[in-house]
């Protein structure tokens, strides 16, 4: 079974900074099956980057995914205040479907 | 519009039996495939079970032997027969949508039932 280790565990930075999340396979991850969930408090998880790079509808071009092979990152260009979530990677393999830990990103 | 709509959680005592649903609206069940996903308090994402288009079914280790999972076409509704529930089993359960493709990811998600397992 592949384990999806995500760093870090939290992220403590300011609006307008950039955040860069990482999620590390234990081994290797078709990009296609890679995909970034964000979730808020009280909410249900929501869809933000499949296929490793592919942003879902509606989701705002300043996030960005990227990566190949057993690494890969979540790119957050200039936080907003409502970015501030915990974010969660997820593999699909072998009729199973893995996610990683998360990481919170806080406010600093 | 795509929604789903978790019901059937609640309080169960260690060992019993609970049946989650999850009413779906927008699609077809029969046509993506359907996952349940659950997030234990304070806790991250762990999935569940799925089944395929096909009527394929999958487990995590966690509840194999124990859940199963199903369809009911003419209802548009997705199930999760929980049996012999542990205090590990307790969690918020999502169900969640897949794409037609099997590693197609979670496009959309209910907004969880909470299932609490304790004496």
């Amino acid at each position: 079974e592949i384990v999806l280790t995500q760093s870090p565990g939290t992220l403590s930075l300011s609006p307008g900074e950039r955040a860069t999340l990482s999620c590390r396979a234990s081994q290797s991850v078709s990009s296609s099956y890679l995909a970034w969930y964000q979730q808020k408090p009280g909410q249900a998880p929501r869809l933000l980057i499949y296929g490793a790079s592919s942003r879902a509808t509606g989701i705002p071009d300043r996030f960005s995914g990227s990566g190949s092979g057993t690494d890969f990152t979540l790119t957050i260009s200039r936080l907003e205040p409502e970015d501030f979530a915990v974010y969660y990677c997820q593999q699909y393999g072998s009729s199973r479907y893995t996610f990683g830990q998360g990481t919170k990103l806080e406010i600093k | 519009e795509v929604q789903l709509v978790e019901s059937g959680g609640g309080l169960v005592q260690p060992g019993g039996s609970l049946r989650l649903s999850c009413a779906a609206s927008g699609f077809t069940v029969s046509s993506n495939y359907m996952s349940w996903v659950r997030q234990a308090p304070g806790k991250g994402l762990e999935w569940v079970s799925v089944i395929y288009s096909g009527g394929s079914t999958y487990y995590a280790d966690s509840v194999k032997g124990r859940f199963t999972i199903s369809r009911d076409n003419s209802k548009n509704t997705l199930y999760l027969q929980m049996n012999s529930l542990r205090a590990e089993d307790t969690a918020v359960y999502y169900c969640a949508r897949g794409g037609w493709a099997v590693a197609d990811p979670f496009d959309y998600w209910g907004q969880g039932t909470l299932v609490t397992v304790s004496s």
